[in-house]
C-alpha cells in the first residue's frame, strides 16, 4: 500500500477529458513537488511531468499537472488512444527519505 | 540523447544475490546534477524506488531494503551497479535503473530486466 493514493482505474472516449487524481499527506505532496509517469504495456515509465506542472520537451500540451495542499492531479484533454497506458504520480517522502510512487492509474480508452 | 542499459543474470536462486550494471551513454555519470537510480516494478505492480548514487558514491537506500541492498558507482566505466541480497520469490521483478534529476524527477530510464527468482 502505497502512501500516495491513486484511483486503480480511469477510462474515457476519445476527445474527452480525464482527470487523475494522486492523494498523500504533509510529508510527501503537501511539502514536495509531485511528477508524472506514463507507462505503456511493455515499456519503461516516461517522465510526462515533473515540479508539479512542468512537461518536458516532446510531452504535448494536452497532459497537464496541478497540485493543491496535499493532492495531486493530472488532466489529460482530448484523449488519444495512445493514452492508454498506467499512470504513475511521485513525490519525495519524509518517511523514506526519498522518492515514493502511487499506485497506478490504467487509463483505459473506450 | 542519453540512454541507460541493465544487465545481469535473468534468473537467481533464493538466497543468492542479484547483481545489475546500468551502463549509460550518451551523457557522463560523473556530473554533479544528477543521481543515479534503481527502481523495480513486480509483475502487474507499481513501482518501487530501490536506492540513489551520485558520481562521489553517495548513497541513499528505501529503509525497507537497505539492509540487502548495496548500490556503487564505476565513473571509469560510466556504469552503476545492484547488489541485493538474500533474496526471495517476492524479489521477482522488472528492474530499472534511471536518472534522477536534482533529486527530484527521474528523466531518463532504462528498458528494464526482468529478474526472476527461482530454484
Amino acid at each position: 500500500q502505497s502512501v500516495l493514493t491513486q484511483p486503480p482505474s480511469a477510462s474515457g472516449t476519445p476527445g474527452q477529458r480525464v482527470t487523475i487524481s494522486c492523494s498523500g499527506s504533509s510529508s510527501n505532496i503537501g511539502t514536495y513537488y509531485v511528477n508524472w509517469y506514463q507507462q505503456v504495456p511493455g515499456a519503461a515509465p516516461k517522465l510526462l511531468i515533473y515540479r508539479n506542472n512542468q512537461r518536458p520537451s516532446g510531452v504535448p500540451d494536452r497532459f497537464f499537472g496541478s497540485k493543491s495542499g496535499t493532492s495531486a492531479s493530472l488532466a489529460i484533454s482530448g484523449l488519444r488512444s495512445e493514452d492508454e497506458a498506467d499512470y504513475y504520480c511521485a513525490a519525495w517522502a519524509d518517511s523514506l527519505s526519498g522518492p515514493v510512487f502511487g499506485g497506478g492509474t490504467k487509463l483505459t480508452v473506450l | 540523447q542519453l540512454q541507460l542499459q541493465e544487465s545481469g543474470p535473468g534468473v537467481v536462486k533464493p538466497s543468492e544475490t542479484l547483481s545489475l550494471t546500468c551502463t549509460v551513454s550518451g551523457g557522463s555519470i560523473s556530473s554533479s546534477s544528477f543521481y543515479w537510480a534503481w527502481i523495480r516494478q513486480p509483475p502487474g505492480k507499481g513501482l518501487e524506488w530501490i536506492g540513489s548514487i551520485n558520481y562521489s558514491g553517495s548513497t541513499y537506500y528505501n529503509p525497507s531494503l537497505k539492509s540487502r541492498v548495496t548500490i556503487s558507482v564505476e565513473t571509469s566505466k560510466n556504469q552503476f551497479s545492484l547488489k541485493l541480497s538474500s533474496v526471495t520469490a517476492a524479489d521477482t521483478a522488472v528492474f530499472y535503473c534511471a536518472r534522477l534529476r536534482f533529486f527530484e524527477w527521474f528523466d531518463f530510464w532504462g528498458q528494464g530486466s526482468l529478474v526472476t527468482v527461482s530454484s
